[in-house]
């Protein structure tokens, strides 16, 4: 199976900081690459899908970026409401795995 | 607007099985690549099968944890998808979500339901 790792862990932010988030896979998965937005008690909710892809209605401050091995998700002035756990997932191979995850609170 | 609803989880014993179904609305499961995915307490999701449509040949895959002992079904006169699972050990307590799988991602999610194996 793919592994993914994801850096940080969680970080800390205040409303309109630009956040980056990394993910990274340990073969090259080309663009297969999806990032999720997870709240609590909440389905996870698509961002991005083939590492750039805007997922229709996501607003444009999410953008993602990367292929191969190494991946970004930025979020461009971030907003109350996502303060949230992202995760990235692989889908060049079944079983389609899933980043640890990154949680983003408030500074 | 696409629309999934999860039900039939709840308590069960360690070796036991349990159905899932995920009612669908909006599309037709014939004709979409549904995935399954759980989420242990605390944990990151987990990926843990998927159906493809049925022309595109209807075939099913697992992760390894499940390989086995769940199912992937449909049953295309009431739109529903189904998880079937056998030999449930402690391991696959979640709450188990049912989404659509377009572009390789999965773009629309149910509200999820609650499975717990436990003696």
């Amino acid at each position: 199976d793919i592994q993914m790792t994801q850096s940080p862990s969680s970080l800390s932010a205040s409303v309109g900081d630009r956040v980056s988030i990394t993910c990274r896979a340990n073969q090259n998965i080309r663009f297969f690459l999806n990032w999720y937005q997870q709240k609590p008690g909440r389905a996870p909710k698509l961002l991005i899908y083939h590492a750039s892809s805007l997922q229709s209605g996501v607003p444009s401050r999410f953008s993602g970026s990367g292929s191969g091995t190494d991946f970004t998700l930025t979020i461009s002035g971030l907003q109350p409401e996502d303060f949230a756990t992202y995760y990235c997932q692989q889908s060049f191979n079944t079983p389609f795995t899933f980043g640890p995850g990154t949680k983003v609170d408030i500074k | 607007e696409v629309h999934l609803v999860e039900s039939g989880g709840g308590l069960v014993k360690p070796g036991g099985s349990l159905t899932l179904s995920c009612a669908a609305s909006g599309l037709s499961v014939t004709n979409a690549w549904m995935t399954w995915v759980r989420q242990a307490p605390g944990k990151g999701p987990e990926w843990v099968g998927r159906i493809k449509s049925k022309p595109d040949g209807g075939t099913s895959d697992y992760a390894a944890p499940v390989k086995g002992r769940f199912s992937i079904s449909r049953d295309d006169s009431i739109n529903t998808l189904f998880l079937h699972m056998n030999s449930l050990k402690s391991d696959d307590t979640g709450v188990y979500y049912c989404s659509t799988e377009e572009s390789a991602a999965g773009k629309n999610w149910g509200q999820g339901t609650l499975v717990t194996v436990s003696s």
